[in-house]
């Protein structure tokens, strides 16, 4: 039972414009959400988070917008540089387990 | 570098073999969790603990598996008898108690030949 979804297995985009990554979960229980970036042979990098209290959470060129009652969350990057393509992982925690999407890549073209 | 360290980073062993992997977590990080990353898949949830308390652990944790953080600063995890569908990256995350986010050493990838 695949409770985060991240139904784009790749996005390309152009440098200079903006991307964004979209994740559906299914477990209303969720009480927090979270975006990490993977590059190959690494670790999963924190990103930026969003309680389920709110609805929008922003880091300079990172915004997280949160949509509950469609169980739904999208990363904004914008503007997209090159040093942004990697895996992103979107991730949703109840107590202490991060539940993990199947990540999308994203590649952003010069 | 006061982030979380895992050793080793590639461990290549054959089938029926035990392998031992270790976590350094964040040194102010209270809870440290183990998670297994197959292709393909996001990283899937194993076990964690708070200090040196085990508190939770997955189904995908067979008795061959077992992890332990005594002195409730670093981990190892010990798989037993390894098999083929051990092969996978597994990586370590260490988090503050009240902290939601929770920050991931590089990995060990494992492959079992």
């Amino acid at each position: 039972d695949q409770q985060v979804k991240q139904n784009s297995p790749s996005l390309s985009v152009q440098e200079g414009r903006i991307s964004i990554l979209n994740c559906d979960y299914t477990n209303s229980m969720f009480d927090y959400f979270l975006w990490y970036k993977k590059y190959p042979a690494e670790g999963p990098t924190f990103l930026i988070s969003i309680s389920s209290i709110k609805d929008k959470n922003e880091d300079g060129r990172f915004t997280v917008f949160l949509n509950k009652s469609a169980k739904h969350l999208s990363l904004h990057i914008v503007p997209s540089q090159p040093g942004d393509s990697a895996v992103y992982f979107c991730a949703a925690s109840k107590g202490e387990k991060l539940t993990f999407g199947t990540g999308t890549r994203l590649t952003i073209i010069p | 570098d006061t982030g979380v360290s895992q050793d080793p980073r590639h461990k290549i062993t054959k089938r029926g073999q035990n392998v031992t992997f270790r976590c350094d977590p964040i040194s102010e990080h209270n809870r440290l969790y183990w998670y297994r990353q197959t292709l393909g898949q996001g990283p899937e949830f194993l076990t964690y603990f708070q200090n040196e308390a085990q508190l939770e652990k997955s189904r995908l944790l067979s008795d061959r598996f077992s992890a332990e953080r005594p002195k409730g600063s670093f981990s190892t995890l010990e798989i037993q008898r390894t098999e083929q569908g051990d092969s996978a990256m597994y990586l370590c995350a260490s988090s503050s108690s009240g902290q939601e986010t929770q920050y991931f050493g590089p990995g060990t990838r494992l492959l079992v030949l």
